[in-house]
């Protein structure tokens, strides 16, 4: 069973402002590594999934970074907005993908009008 | 397409009673997992299917059962319903066992045992 930790747990963020969290995760057996978005009452939806070290992605004003040899990746929001309110969830991939995911326990990120 | 379907949305039951929950997607995906989400928890995975015929067990199997009935379905059951099973729990689904395929999640089942 695979370790991942997300920072911070809960966030407020000003409308506007930028922002970013972390996740880490165990730099041996590393596949993948997914970032989820989930917002209340609804299911967990796909933003990144990232293999090699390196790695940038991005998806309009949201991208995520990752470091496999150290063992972390970045979710950055650039000019938060309202609707970008969610729980923001990282998950390793240790076992190839068919093993299923590690999930850490997620970021709440609120933004403030 | 509906993607992952999941039956029913709530559920309570009392303890000892047994039901299983059922899950469908329609996207032709080989490998689909059942997570459960608790408060302060992340998202633990109960029992995988890399393909079909095949089952496995995840993190948390203790008290529950899968059947992989085809490629589309995949059902969870549990026996004998306790209190520490009281979750939502979520159906997912991914187009290959390989390191680079998102998972697409069903709507959950809020399962309460009283």
């Amino acid at each position: 069973i695979l370790n991942v930790e997300q920072s911070p747990q809960s966030l407020h963020v000003q409308e506007g402002d930028s922002t970013n969290f972390t996740c880490s995760f165990p730099s041996s057996n590393f596949y993948a590594l997914h970032w989820y978005r989930w917002e209340t009452a609804k299911s967990p939806e796909a933003l990144f999934v990232m293999t090699l070290n390196g790695d940038e992605k991005k998806k309009g004003r949201i991208s995520a970074t990752l470091n496999t040899k150290e063992g972390y990746s970045y979710l950055y929001i650039k000019g938060s907005q309202p609707e970008d309110s969610a729980t923001y969830l990282c998950a390793a991939d240790s076992g190839g993908g068919a093993d299923g995911l590690t999930f850490g326990k997620g970021t709440h990120l609120i933004i403030q009008p | 397409n509906a993607g992952v379907t999941q039956t029913p949305k709530f559920q309570v039951l009392k303890t000892g009673q047994s039901m299983t929950l059922q899950c469908a997607q329609d996207m032709n995906h080989n490998s689909m997992y059942w997570y459960r989400q608790d408060p302060g928890m992340g998202l633990r995975l109960i029992y995988y299917s890399a393909s079909e015929g095949t089952t496995d067990k995840g993190e948390v199997p203790n008290g529950y059962n899968v059947s992989r009935l085809n490629k589309r379905e995949f059902s969870l059951r549990l026996e004998s319903a306790a209190p520490s099973q009281t979750s939502v729990y979520f159906c997912a689904s991914s187009s290959y066992g390989g390191p680079g395929y998102e998972q697409y999640f069903g709507p959950g089942t809020r399962l309460t045992v009283t």
